[in-house]
């Protein structure tokens, strides 16, 4: 059964750090690239942050360049969001999603999804 | 690259075709993806490559365009198609989403 499962979601002030994860089961996120995608409540999706196959190549939206890591560890499947200074605006549902492509650091769309996280920045 | 997205809301009946427009501020390729979301839902991928249908994809639905211009058709509209549809450049970052498009109910 293939199961996406991100954690590490909560209640946050302001200025103060998160980390996200994002496991796979009964499917493999080797060789292929992870995003981490947004949404603010009753808002759009917002991509946040991309990492390739082979980690080399890491990319990430505008307003969270500088306050953002993303990484993974193919060993447990795993891809990670760190984020630090968060802001209100930060607030919303964080998914991962894995690539559709299979060719290196060439992007296609997200096929496979997780249910999301919460995060929520307030004092 | 920024993604214009329209209508950004659609009123539809069951049988309709409907079409939904995404405009790109550059030329982006065929990198364009579509997407389905029901609320409370993670987003599901319908379309990538512009117009490669997504396994398991029903075949109602159907994407074309390159450059800067791109469309969604859904060519007789079912009950379980009432949801928002997203596109998204994957051609040059930071990648975008569209606005979106609610898809209700007439």
């Amino acid at each position: 059964q293939v199961q996406v499962v991100e954690s590490g979601g909560g209640v946050v002030q302001p200025g103060r750090s998160l980390r996200l994860s994002c496991a796979a089961s009964g499917i493999t996120f080797k060789t292929y690239a992870l995003h981490w995608v947004r949404q603010a409540p009753g808002k759009g999706l917002e991509w946040v942050a991309l990492i390739s196959n082979d980690a080399t190549e890491r990319k990430f939206a505008d307003s969270v360049k500088g306050r953002v890591t993303v990484s993974r560890d193919d060993s447990k499947d795993t891809v990670y969001l760190e984020m630090n200074s968060l802001r209100p605006e930060d607030t919303g549902v964080y998914y991962c999603a894995r690539d559709v492509g299979d060719l290196d650091y060439v992007y296609y769309g997200m096929d496979v999804w997780g249910q999301g996280t919460t995060v929520t920045v307030s004092s | 690259t920024q993604l214009t997205q329209s209508p950004s809301f659609l009123s539809a009946s069951v049988g309709d075709r409907v079409t939904i427009t995404c405009r790109a501020s550059q030329a982006i390729d065929s990198y364009l993806a579509w997407y389905q979301q029901k609320p409370g839902k993670a987003p599901k991928l319908l379309i990538y490559g512009a117009s490669t249908l997504h396994t398991g994809v029903p075949s109602r639905f159907s994407g074309s365009g390159s450059g800067t211009e791109f469309s969604l058709t859904i060519s007789s509209l079912q009950p379980e198609d009432f949801a928002t549809y997203y596109c998204q450049q994957l051609n040059r970052f930071p990648l975008a989403f569209g606005g979106g498009t609610k898809v209700e109910i007439k």
